[in-house]
């Protein structure tokens, strides 16, 4: 059962323009929200993320917005670069107490590819 | 990068065969998790450890066992290679309280014929 979804799979965009990468999630016990960046042969690094108690973070370009409501939450990246181009993850945990240990649900995966 | 090591980085292995996957971190974090990541499916929580010979099982065990007799090794165990285990695996580590990052390491792809 994937209990976080991630839009689109893939993803195109010129220099310069906005990407937008959406997840929706299921667990309402979710209290972190991750979003991972992998470039081909490497692992997941950390991007930005996101606590359910604010609506909206940003650091440089990397924008997330959280719908608690909605169980949505998203990547915006403004001003995509080329240097951009890899695949981005969603993830989700379940960070206070209890045994869950901070294990990570994740997303699918969405390969978003910059234009010059 | 976080001191994380994995081996062997590539391994191509017959179906049948047991294979062990190690998993080397010099940050003396507490929690280790072993992923594989797949197609369509991101990445799958395999297995997980919280402390020396603490572990548990993720949302993909079946047919993976793990062992963590000191803090620095987590090891990944195919019991018996499948075709289906054809997969990059990523370990992880995480230190400090619930939700502080989670550094992976560079992955073992594994090809089982």
């Amino acid at each position: 059962q994937q209990q976080v979804k991630q839009s689109p799979q893939s993803l195109i965009v010129q220099k310069g323009g906005i990407s937008i990468i959406n997840c929706a999630y299921e667990n309402t016990a979710f209290d972190y929200f991750p979003w991972y960046q992998q470039f081909p042969g490497k692992g997941p690094a950390l991007l930005i993320a996101i606590r359910p108690d604010v609506s909206e973070k940003k650091e440089g370009r990397f924008t997330i917005s959280f719908n608690k409501s909605a169980k949505q939450f998203s990547l915006h990246i403004m001003d995509s670069q080329p240097g951009d181009s890899a695949t981005y993850f969603c993830a989700a945990s379940i960070g206070a107490g209890g045994t869950s240990y901070g294990k990570l649900t994740f997303g699918q995966g969405t390969i978003l590819t910059v234009h010059p | 990068d976080a001191g994380i090591t994995q081996s062997p980085r590539h391994k191509v292995t017959e179906t049948g065969t047991p294979v062990t996957l190690r998993c080397h971190q010099t940050e003396n974090h507490r929690y280790m998790y072993w992923y594989r990541q797949d197609p369509g499916h991101g990445l799958r929580l395999i297995h997980y450890s919280y402390g020396v010979k603490d572990t548990d099982k993720g949302e993909v065990s079946d047919g993976y066992s793990v062992s963590r007799s000191k803090t620095e090794d987590f090891l990944l165990t195919l019991e018996s290679a499948t075709s289906s285990q054809t997969s990059v695996y990523f370990c992880a580590i995480r230190g400090g309280g619930p939700n502080t990052e989670a550094f992976f390491g560079q992955g073992t792809r594994l090809t089982v014929v």
